[in-house]
């Protein structure tokens, strides 16, 4: 397995654009974490998801945000419209639910909003 | 709500001596802790975990402890080598869900 795979690895975009960012968990795993990594809180827990169902977005910081797991093997965060404060790096995690293993990361998305 | 907490932003030590990294918690039902290593440019891996009914778990150079009456739990590298040098988070989790992380502690191990 090619392990959690995000796209794209970096992405440049103007305020008040939609942005959408990609990954593809590791197959088998039934959880799915979005993080967003900033200064001040390190790994911040955005939304997480089990067999495809939202069970925690406390962490979606706006109404800008939004995410989506239409299937076992893909998820998308949205954040429109974007803002200069959104720039972070964004990952993406997947694990087994219920086993007390590691989750396992993607190498994020670096979004800078200008 | 900051369920997790690394108060240290940094940590610096002199390679072949001890690093002690140090996190606290304030949920009570976490019963599964991770320690994570973060290099630049790479998402975090996973170093070692540890389970609440265990109160220390040793792989290699790297020890973690808990104490769960305190909600807390450590990490100790010993001997500290430079490639140790990274960011290294606490993770707490209830039953394997909602995986809460802490702000990290930079660790600098000088030759």
């Amino acid at each position: 397995d090619a392990g959690v795979i995000q796209s794209p690895r970096h992405e440049v975009t103007e305020m008040g654009q939609e942005v959408t960012l990609r990954c593809k968990p590791i197959s088998g795993h039934n959880s799915l974490f979005w993080y967003r990594q900033t200064m001040m809180r390190g790994l911040e827990l955005l939304i997480y998801f089990n067999n495809n169902v939202p069970i925690d977005d406390s962490g979606m910081p706006e109404d800008r945000f939004s995410a989506k797991m239409p299937n076992a093997s893909f998820s998308t965060l949205k954040i429109q419209p974007s803002e200069p404060r959104d720039s972070a790096v964004y990952f993406c995690a997947s694990t087994l639910t219920g086993t007390h293993t590691e989750a396992f990361f993607g190498q994020g998305t670096r979004l800078t909003v200008v | 709500d900051q369920q997790v907490k690394q108060n240290s932003p940094s940590l610096s030590v002199q390679e072949g001596r001890i690093s002690i990294l140090n996190c606290d918690y304030t949920n009570s039902m976490f019963d599964y802790f991770l320690w994570y290593k973060k290099y630049p440019a790479e998402g975090p891996t996973f170093l070692i975990s540890i389970s609440s009914i265990k109160d220390k778990n040793e792989d290699g150079r790297f020890t973690v402890f808990l104490n769960k009456s305190a909600k807390h739990l450590s990490l100790h590298i010993v001997p500290s080598q430079p490639g140790d040098s990274a960011v290294y988070f606490c993770a707490a989790s209830e039953g394997n869900n909602d995986m809460r992380f802490g702000a990290g502690t930079r660790l600098t191990v000088k030759p």
